[in-house]
């Protein structure tokens, strides 16, 4: 079965600090892995995603994570925080097919920016 | 432009009224879904169809109930079965029920009962 573990549910960062959340997943298959970002109030927004090929994953606002099968993570990081960055993040690891092709998501890393 | 929307945005019933909410996409999406989101749990998937006329529960289905009578429209029925029915509703889709494709969300729908 497939799950997902956000380590952190609350991360607080200094504005042009490093940001990193830590996501571990459980797969029996080879994994289909998301990240998405949640402000106040508003639907998710998919930062990026791992299917197959490169481990080192770019998304959109300068986010990225990398793939690691020994150590079954993919970490989300950024290297310079900014205070628009203020929002939840969701890590989550799909389904296979047969299995109802479902998402399975963490619990949420709520991330701050101090000024 | 194409997108999900959901409405309303905000919905207050009294306890006991079933209520629905709506959930349509102009993306020619076969697949949608609906979540659940409460503080600190993250996203529950409570029903989700991957064709017209058809829908599977998810997780938590009991006290919620849905209909796919067209390819764009996918309304959830939260009934008065459901014991705690206040929480956060997103609605999402996908270009198929396929493992690596990624889901669209809509801006979602705060139901409050009280």
């Amino acid at each position: 079965a497939q799950s997902v573990t956000q380590l952190g549910s609350h991360v607080s960062v200094s504005e042009g600090a490093l940001v990193l959340l830590r996501c571990n997943y459980s797969s029996s298959v080879p994994p289909y892995l998301f990240w998405y970002v949640q402000y106040p109030n508003q639907g998710l927004q998919l930062l990026l995603k791992y299917t197959t090929g490169a481990t080192l994953v770019k998304g959109i606002n300068g986010f990225e994570a990398e793939f690691k099968k020994s150590e079954t993570s993919f970490h989300l990081t950024k290297p310079s925080a900014h205070m628009s960055d203020a929002a939840e993040y969701f890590c989550a690891v799909s389904v296979p097919y047969n299995q109802g092709g479902k998402l399975i998501f963490g619990q949420g890393t709520e991330l701050s920016v101090k000024p | 432009d194409g997108g999900i929307t959901q409405s309303p945005k905000y919905l207050f019933r009294k306890e006991g009224q079933n209520v629905t909410l709506s959930c349509e996409q102009n993306l020619n999406h076969d697949a949608m879904y609906w979540y659940r989101q409460d503080p600190g749990q993250g996203l529950r998937l409570i029903y989700y169809s991957q064709i017209v006329n058809d829908f599977q529960k998810g997780d938590i289905a009991e006290g919620y109930s849905v209909s796919r009578e067209k390819k764009e429209s996918f309304p959830l029925t939260v009934t008065s079965a459901q014991k705690n029915p206040t929480a956060f509703y997103l609605c999402a889709s996908s270009i198929r029920l396929e493992q690596l494709r990624e889901q669209y969300f809509g801006p979602g729908t705060r139901l409050t009962v009280t």
